[in-house]
């Protein structure tokens, strides 16, 4: 079946750092690849996504490359802050199926 | 668009009982699902349903679960008898089949203790 690897954590980093959150996934198929964050007390939001091989996603600074030949999708930021700390979760989700099959999350603590 | 809302957002209750969670997904979303996320975990995927029909129901969903959307707008999780291993975030996503339909908008989650 499905599944998402991702590295384990907490991760912790000072502020201007740069930051690196490896996953691997595997899947039978041609899925699309997510990845969430959950701040404190908030709910999971989606951070970026990349639907295909090549395909970057980018957002508020994050940005990952869907990656076929090595089945990955790392996470990175070239200058972490205060406020990105939280639970990021790598995910994916097949074609023509619903579920979305998560990782289990990488803690990042930012320190100032 | 007020986002997808949950309730309670907490709730404690006492092994045997029975507790019911509902979901209202964000106005005109179609598809709804039901994940369950224990700590230090990533959510699993539980059911979901496109309007009111539940087209997929996860080994995880037992039979003392029980999952509804009568009208194809809120939805309700019912789960009879609860045990310890209930425990849990239940989180709740809705998303719009069609352009975009990957992506799922998820709720706080309701967060369940059975003592």
């Amino acid at each position: 079946g499905d599944s998402v690897t991702q590295m384990e954590g907490p991760v912790t980093l000072s502020e201007e750092a740069f930051l690196t959150i490896n996953c691997t996934y595997t899947a039978t198929g041609y899925p699309s690849l997510f990845w969430y964050v959950q701040y404190p007390g908030e709910g999971l939001q989606l951070l970026l996504k990349a639907t295909k091989a090549d395909d970057k996603g980018s957002n508020k600074g994050f940005e990952a490359t869907y990656r076929k030949e090595t089945t990955s999708f790392h996470l990175e930021k070239g200058s972490v802050q205060v406020s990105d700390s939280a639970v990021y979760f790598c995910a994916l989700s097949e074609r023509g199926y619903q579920k979305v099959t998560f990782g289990t999350g990488t803690k990042l603590q930012v320190i100032p | 668009d007020t986002g997808v809302s949950q309730n309670p957002r907490h709730k404690i209750t006492k092994r045997g009982q029975n507790v019911t969670f509902r979901c209202d997904p964000i106005s005109e979303h179609n598809r709804l699902y039901w994940y369950r996320q224990t700590l230090g975990q990533g959510p699993e995927f539980l059911t979901y349903f496109q309007n009111e029909a539940q087209l997929e129901k996860s080994r995880l969903l037992s039979d003392r679960f029980s999952a509804e959307r009568p009208k194809g707008s809120f939805s309700t999780l019912e789960i009879q008898r609860t045990e310890q291993g209930d425990s849990a975030m239940y989180l709740c996503a809705s998303s719009l089949a069609g352009e975009g339909r990957e992506t799922q908008y998820f709720g706080p989650g309701t967060r369940l203790l059975v003592l």
